[in-house]
């Protein structure tokens, strides 16, 4: 059974750059999440995918981050004109019900 | 609203000693569920546990067991004669109607070290 693929693993860029990750789900996974984590806290949502539908966005998904997920298959983070207040850890997870299984993040930093 | 929270910032255990990571949630609604997370040093979490609000059951797991009390809205774990691969950090987390039970709402986690 295939975990969770998150890729790339790191990325650095400078302010202002777009970025873009993307999250390969555990195959028979209809659910797909995405946090964000930052140094010392809890995972935080930011959103949640039902096969293609986008179903729920957190208050923390601004104008600049956008999510697909094309075919209900492997998801796409992006995020545009990047700040310094965006390095963090950005979490995939995947599901078919309530156990959310996690990949191993991609870590944005942003100089 | 819901909140989730671990007080214990970091506990410091000598290997072989039990060890209780404690949780404390918050929720308006009635169904709810409550998960285990533990984030190894390199860094991916790993489920090791759900329990519905409407099953306030005990459940052992080899070394590690749960204690759910809604009466005190708590969701205790402890790990029985701890082990260096057990140092880690370990979240709770709470998923309720209400934030659409697909949002994990997490705590900002224990730092548990095992010392050898």
């Amino acid at each position: 059974d295939t975990g969770v693929s998150q890729n790339p693993r790191h990325k650095i860029t400078k302010r202002g750059q777009n970025v873009t990750f993307r999250c390969d789900p555990i195959s028979e996974h209809n659910r797909l999440y995405w946090y964000r984590q930052t140094l010392g806290q809890g995972p935080e949502f930011l959103t949640y995918f039902q096969n293609e539908a986008q179903l729920e966005k957190s208050r923390l998904l601004s104008d600049r981050f956008s999510a697909e997920r094309p075919k209900g298959s492997f998801s796409t983070l992006e995020i545009q004109r990047t700040e310094q207040g965006d390095s963090a850890m950005y979490l995939c997870a995947s599901s078919r019900k309530y156990e959310q299984y996690f990949g191993p993040g991609t870590r944005l930093t942003v100089t | 609203a819901q909140k989730v929270t671990q007080a214990q910032t970091e506990i410091s255990v000598v290997e072989k000693e039990d060890v209780t990571l404690d949780c404390v949630y918050e929720t308006r609604d009635t169904t709810y569920y409550l998960f285990w997370y533990k984030q190894p040093p390199s860094g991916e979490l790993v489920f090791l546990i759900r329990r519905n609000s409407f099953d306030e059951q005990n459940e052992i797991s080899g070394r590690y067991s749960w204690n759910f009390q809604k009466s005190t809205s708590s969701f205790n774990f402890t790990i029985t004669a701890s082990q260096v691969v057990d140092s880690a950090v370990y979240f709770c987390a709470l998923a309720d109607d209400t934030s659409g039970a697909n949002n994990l709402f997490f705590g900002t986690g224990t730092r548990l070290t095992v010392i050898p």
